[in-house]
């Protein structure tokens, strides 16, 4: 079955700088990834949709250049959360989609807490 | 613009009993439902979905959901509820339309022993 493969499962950093999350599909090619944003007992909220070679969609209200995107091949997006500040402590989840499936995979997330 | 509404915090339930989540939608044209399992600090564990075809979908773990046009509902059931079920559920939409999936809040699914 489809597979996503999402690193690293926990970070944690300092206030003012930036971390990457990768974002893999293993057995497919994601067309369509996602990155959505979980806070404690909350729902999931899209942040962004990224499109393979393409520049990411934003959701209104998220800060694009916060909130760096890259989708350069379809198998592989990055997340970098830039100067991050301990409000951008959070569980941050990927999906990817191929083209021929209507089905989405779900990373398993990402805690990044920023001291 | 469509959107999921999920009705109740939490359900509570006995093991062996049976269990119903609550899930209703809104959407323009042909919805495609999807049900997932969130168990703490993990990603979505995919359940089920509804694209077309029969109503009642069954999937991973004896779960299964009835998709009904008429109410804009996608509940998503258990005959017999497991300690190990509990968990947080979404019920997910996606419109014919477009490629985000959007999410309700979520319930949190407690069965007792």
């Amino acid at each position: 079955g489809a597979v996503v493969s999402q690193h690293p499962s926990r970070v944690i950093c300092k206030s003012g700088t930036s971390v990457k999350i990768e974002c893999r599909s293993l057995d497919f090619q994601a067309t369509t990834m996602f990155w959505y944003r979980q806070f404690p007992k909350q729902s999931l909220m899209l942040m962004a949709t990224s499109n393979e070679g393409s520049k990411a969609t934003y959701e209104q209200g998220v800060e694009k250049d916060k909130f760096l995107i890259n989708h350069a091949s379809l198998t592989l997006s990055t997340l970098t959360v830039t100067s991050a500040h301990p409000e951008d402590s959070s569980f941050y989840i990927c999906s990817a989609r191929a083209t021929d499936r209507v089905g989405y995979t779900f990373g398993s997330g990402t805690r990044l807490t920023v001291v | 613009a469509q959107s999921v509404a999920q009705p109740e915090d939490q359900v509570n339930v006995a093991e062996g009993n049976p269990l119903t989540v609550k899930c209703t939608y809104s959407v323009s044209g042909n919805p495609y439902l999807f049900w997932y399992v969130q168990y703490p600090n993990r990603g979505l564990q995919f359940l089920l979905k509804y694209i077309t075809g029969d109503n009642l979908v069954k999937g991973s773990y004896g779960f299964e959901a009835e998709f009904n046009k008429s109410q804009t509902s996608f509940h998503l059931k258990k005959p017999s509820a497991l300690v190990s079920d509990s968990a947080l559920y979404f019920c997910a939409v996606r419109g014919y339309n477009t490629d985000k999936l959007i999410f309700g809040t979520g319930t949190r699914l407690q069965v007792f022993p």
